[in-house]
């Protein structure tokens, strides 16, 4: 079974520009979630989906992030526009139920935004 | 507010020792508590998840504790191999499905 997998593994771009990170969970699991990690700073998580529906978005940490999972399958994570304090770590991770499950990560896209 | 602590930061063994890493909590309100580990460049690997009402997991040469009433937890490694190197970190999950990352101990065992 193919765990998690996250598109690209790493980008670099400009400040300004637009990046767009996609996320491909477990197959079957409903939950799906986003974490980043910049640098020298804790995971903290961004986002949770249930299936298409935003559950909880108490971590998106402003108005440049738009994070999408039409027909609750993969997701995407745009950053526009992207600034230097964007740079980091963006993981995905997913789970079969909500409360109690194991949480299974992605590999991380790394973006630096230059 | 939700607070995970991880200490040491980083730790240096030689191969064969036993190890504790420890993980502290401030608000004891859990619903579970689990441990990854993270290779460089890579994602995490879920070890091991304990569930609030829980006190211990064991997992091969892993085990690990949850003491909720003092907001501590302990990962155990028994028989350090230099293949256990990575970074170790703790996430502990609340009323909501989010997990709050300590920023974890960084593991070299060294031959």
């Amino acid at each position: 079974e193919a765990g998690v997998t996250q598109f690209p593994s790493h980008s670099v771009i400009e400040k300004g520009q637009t990046v767009t990170l996609r996320c491909d969970p477990i197959s079957g699991h409903d939950n799906l979630y986003w974490y980043r990690r910049v640098m020298g700073k804790e995971i903290k998580f961004l986002l949770h989906f249930v299936k298409e529906s935003k559950q909880d978005e108490s971590g998106m940490p402003n108005n440049r992030f738009l994070a999408e999972r039409t027909g609750g399958t993969y997701s995407t994570l745009k950053v526009q526009p992207a600034e230097l304090e964007d740079s980091g770590v963006y993981f995905c991770a997913s789970s079969l139920n909500r409360g109690q499950e194991t949480q299974y990560f992605g590999p991380g896209t790394r973006l630096l935004v230059l | 507010k939700q607070e995970v602590t991880q200490i040491p930061a980083a730790l240096s063994v030689p191969e064969g020792e036993n190890l504790v890493l420890n993980c502290s909590f401030t608000d004891s309100a859990i619903y579970n508590l689990q441990w990854f580990r993270q290779d460089p460049g890579k994602g995490l690997t879920s070890l091991l998840l304990i569930q609030s009402s829980q006190r211990e997991q064991t997992s091969g040469r892993l085990n690990a504790s949850l003491d909720k009433s003092s907001g501590r937890s302990t990962l155990y490694i028994a028989a350090s191999q230099p293949g256990d190197s990575a970074t170790y970190l703790c996430a502990v999950r609340r009323g909501t499905d989010k997990l709050i990352f300590g920023t974890g101990t960084r593991l070299q065992v060294f031959p």
